[in-house]
């Protein structure tokens, strides 16, 4: 089946640092992947939508000069959180399609970030 | 507005059948889906509906009413590991997924 890998799984960074969050597509091609934040016991939330080779699309309220998104090639987007804050803490999860805009999302396992 | 209304938690016993009700308001429809999602880890695709039915896989099944804006979802021989939280997402006719905030289910021995 689909496989979707996220790396690191976990981080700790004291803030004002930034950090690099990579989401790859293993057996599949994804033009578009997406980004999520899961805060404890609240349910998934768009943060923004990556297109390879073209700019992301944010979901209102995501500032996308802190949460740079690259997609720069059919199997890799990054996300960077830069000047990280406390607040940032939260569950960042990535995913993808292998078929069409009806077809399940495939997610990677997810990076919990904490930032101290 | 778009929204996804299901139960925040709910208990049951092992061996047992839950039914996790989801109502859904969309603008425009495109299909339910239901994902499983253990405690610290991404979410699993469990089931699809676009039309109205019950559509079953192994011990999961789960079902849609379309005139109801209705779809729940059914685990049967409930097991310990089905301890999770299930979320039901709604598709609209953007094709954006609207995401309930998922029912937290407790299997109890």
């Amino acid at each position: 089946g689909a496989v979707v890998s996220q790396h690191p799984s976990w981080v700790i960074c004291k803030s004002g640092t930034s950090v690099k969050i990579e989401c790859r597509s293993l057996d599949f091609q994804a033009t578009t992947m997406f980004w999520y934040r899961q805060f404890p016991k609240q349910s998934l939330m768009l943060m923004a939508t990556s297109n390879e080779g073209s700019k992301a699309t944010y979901e209102q309220g995501v500032e996308k000069d802190k949460f740079l998104i690259n997609h720069a090639s059919l199997t890799l987007s990054t996300l960077t959180v830069t000047s990280a804050h406390p607040e940032d803490s939260s569950f960042y999860i990535c995913s993808a399609r292998t078929g069409g805009e009806n077809s399940p999302l495939h997610f990677g396992n997810g990076t919990r970030l904490t930032v101290t | 507005g778009q929204n996804i209304d299901q139960p925040t938690e709910m208990t049951a016993t092992e061996g047992a059948i839950v039914q996790i009700n989801c109502t859904y308001q969309t603008s425009g429809f495109n299909g339910l889906f239901w994902y499983q999602q253990h405690a610290g880890e991404a979410p699993t695709f469990l089931s699809y509906n676009v039309l109205d039915g019950l559509e079953e896989k192994g011990r999961f099944s789960s079902f849609l009413s379309r005139s109801k804006g209705y779809s729940y979802l059914l685990l049967k021989e409930l097991q310990m590991k089905d301890s999770a939280s299930y979320l039901c997402a709604g598709l609209d006719s953007n094709y954006q997924l609207i995401w309930g905030a998922g029912t937290k289910l407790i299997i109890k021995p």
